[in-house]
């Protein structure tokens, strides 16, 4: 079975400082990968999605950016943060032809 | 723009009633997902609905998906406790051929009061 993975939990970062989230999934291969951030009370928003190795398409700008390096793994970068990238940033997969997207535990980030 | 809304935002009801929420999108899409989200935690699939007139039941849940009125609703029968959480629709857009995209609602926040 499929699994996908999010690493940290939680971060508390200052203001200026970088950042680095990783996503992976087991047990699929060649998924689409996403990454969406959901701000406090509010819905998700869709930031980057990633069909294969190397191809990111950016969906936002923003001081965000997203690599992947490896199939099944996906990252989220920054090199400075602001205070409005704290939010609750979940990763997804989905494998075609099934439309649906299965989401990660997610990783809520503080910016102080 | 595309936009997907939900009502209501907040609904507070009692245990035993029953209640419906709303979905409208403002694209042409066959594809709406309900997400339950608990506080704190990630999204948990629970309806797919994937064709007009599609409807999906599970437990006190229902979920229907009217695409020619570009409305989803999920219905709520005999609500409990444990069915306290935030719902999200989220419409299926496809593009590139390779990838969806889901645009999502705002989300209804749902308490069940004993």
């Amino acid at each position: 079975s499929q699994t996908i993975h999010q690493w940290p939990a939680t971060l508390v970062q200052p203001v200026g400082s970088p950042l680095s989230l990783e996503c992976t999934v087991e047990g699929t291969s060649n998924p689409n990968l996403y990454w969406y951030r959901q701000a406090a009370g509010r819905g998700l928003q869709l930031l980057f999605y990633s069909v294969g190795i190397g191809q990111i398409s950016s969906e936002v700008p923003q001081n965000l950016s997203a690599s992947r390096p490896q199939d099944r793994q996906f990252i989220l970068s920054s090199k400075k943060l602001l205070l409005s990238d704290s939010g609750f940033y979940l990763c997804a997969w989905s494998v075609l032809p099934g439309p649906q997207q299965f989401f990660g535990p997610g990783t809520r980030l503080t910016v102080l | 723009e595309l936009k997907v809304e939900q009502n209501p935002l907040f609904l507070s009801m009692q245990e035993g009633k029953n209640y419906t929420i709303y979905c409208n999108y403002s694209t042409t899409s066959d594809r709406l997902y309900w997400y339950r989200q608990d506080p704190g935690k990630s999204l948990e699939s629970l309806f797919v609905l994937l064709s007009n007139g599609a409807v999906k039941q599970e437990g006190r849940l229902m979920a229907s998906l009217d695409t020619k009125a570009r409305l989803s609703t999920l219905h709520i029968t005999a609500a409990v406790h444990d069915l306290s959480a935030t719902y999200f629709c989220a419409v299926d857009i496809p593009f590139g051929g390779a990838t969806n995209k889901l645009i999502f609602g705002t989300g209804t926040l749902l308490a069940v009061q004993p």
